[in-house]
C-alpha cells in the first residue's frame, strides 16, 4: 500500500538559513510526488511537482529513488515560507488516479 | 475567482445528526475528492468520484456517504454524526493529476 511520512510535526528555522522538509514513501510503483502548502488562513495549494522539475518561491525537491525520499529545500528561508507543507504520492487506482498525502509539516520562519 | 466553493466555512451539529456539506466547482474538473485534515494526521481521503453517479472509498469512509449527481457539485453526507467526526473537511477537484488539486476553504465541523 502506499504511503507517505513526514518525521518533522514542526520545524522551526530563522530567517536567512537553509531549510529542507521531508518526505518518505513507500510505493510499489512508478512514484509521482508533490508538495502542496497551506499558508495561514489560505486554502491548500499545489507547490511544485517532481515531474516538471520546476523551482517554485526558491523551493526545489528533488525525487531519490533509492531513498525512498522527496525532500523539500530553499537555501535562504523567508518569514513569509511560514506555513503547512505536505508531501504528496500519486497512486493509480482502476479508475484513475488519487492523491495520498502526509502528515504535514509546521514550518516557522523566525525574524 | 473562486473555483471550489465549500457552502459553509463553519458548522456545529449535534450526535446523531444527519449532516450534508457541499462541495461545488465551476471548472469543469470531471474528478473530485472529500478529505478530512487533523492535526498530526494529515490529509486523509474519505470519498472520491470520477463521473456522475460514480464514487469510490477512500482510506476512512466508515460513517460518510457520498453524492453525485451533477458533474460540478459533490456531497459527503455524515449519516449519523459522532464526536470523532468532529474534524476540517476539504473538497477538492482536479482535470488531471498532472495538474493537481483545487481544494476549497473548508469546513470546520464540531459535533458536540
Amino acid at each position: 500500500a502506499q504511503r507517505v511520512t513526514q518525521p518533522e510535526k514542526l520545524l522551526s528555522v530563522f530567517k536567512g538559513a537553509p531549510v529542507e522538509l521531508k518526505c518518505n514513501y513507500s510505493y510499489s510503483g512508478s512514484p509521482e510526488l508533490f508538495w502542496y502548502v497551506q499558508y495561514s488562513r489560505q486554502r491548500l495549494q499545489l507547490l511544485l511537482r517532481h515531474i516538471s522539475r520546476e523551482s517554485i518561491k526558491g523551493f526545489t525537491a528533488d525525487l531519490n529513488k533509492g531513498e525512498t525520499s522527496f525532500h523539500l529545500k530553499k537555501p535562504f528561508a523567508q518569514e513569509e515560507d511560514s506555513a503547512m507543507y505536505y508531501c504528496a504520492l500519486r497512486s493509480r487506482w482502476p479508475s484513475g488516479s488519487r492523491l495520498t498525502f502526509g502528515e504535514g509539516t509546521q514550518l516557522t520562519v523566525n525574524p | 475567482d473562486v473555483k471550489v466553493t465549500q457552502s459553509s466555512r463553519y458548522l456545529v451539529k449535534r450526535t446523531g445528526e444527519k449532516v450534508f456539506l457541499e462541495c461545488v466547482q465551476d471548472m469543469d474538473h470531471e474528478n473530485m475528492f472529500w478529505y478530512r485534515q487533523d492535526p498530526g494526521l494529515g490529509l486523509r481521503l474519505i470519498y472520491f468520484s470520477y463521473d456522475v453517479k460514480m464514487k469510490e472509498k477512500g482510506d476512512i469512509p466508515e460513517g460518510y456517504s457520498v453524492s453525485r449527481e451533477k458533474k460540478e457539485r459533490f456531497s459527503l453526507i455524515l449519516e449519523s454524526a459522532s464526536t470523532n467526526q468532529t474534524s476540517m473537511y476539504l473538497c477538492a477537484s482536479s482535470f488531471s493529476w498532472q495538474y493537481g488539486y483545487t481544494f476549497g476553504s473548508g469546513t470546520r465541523l464540531t459535533v458536540v
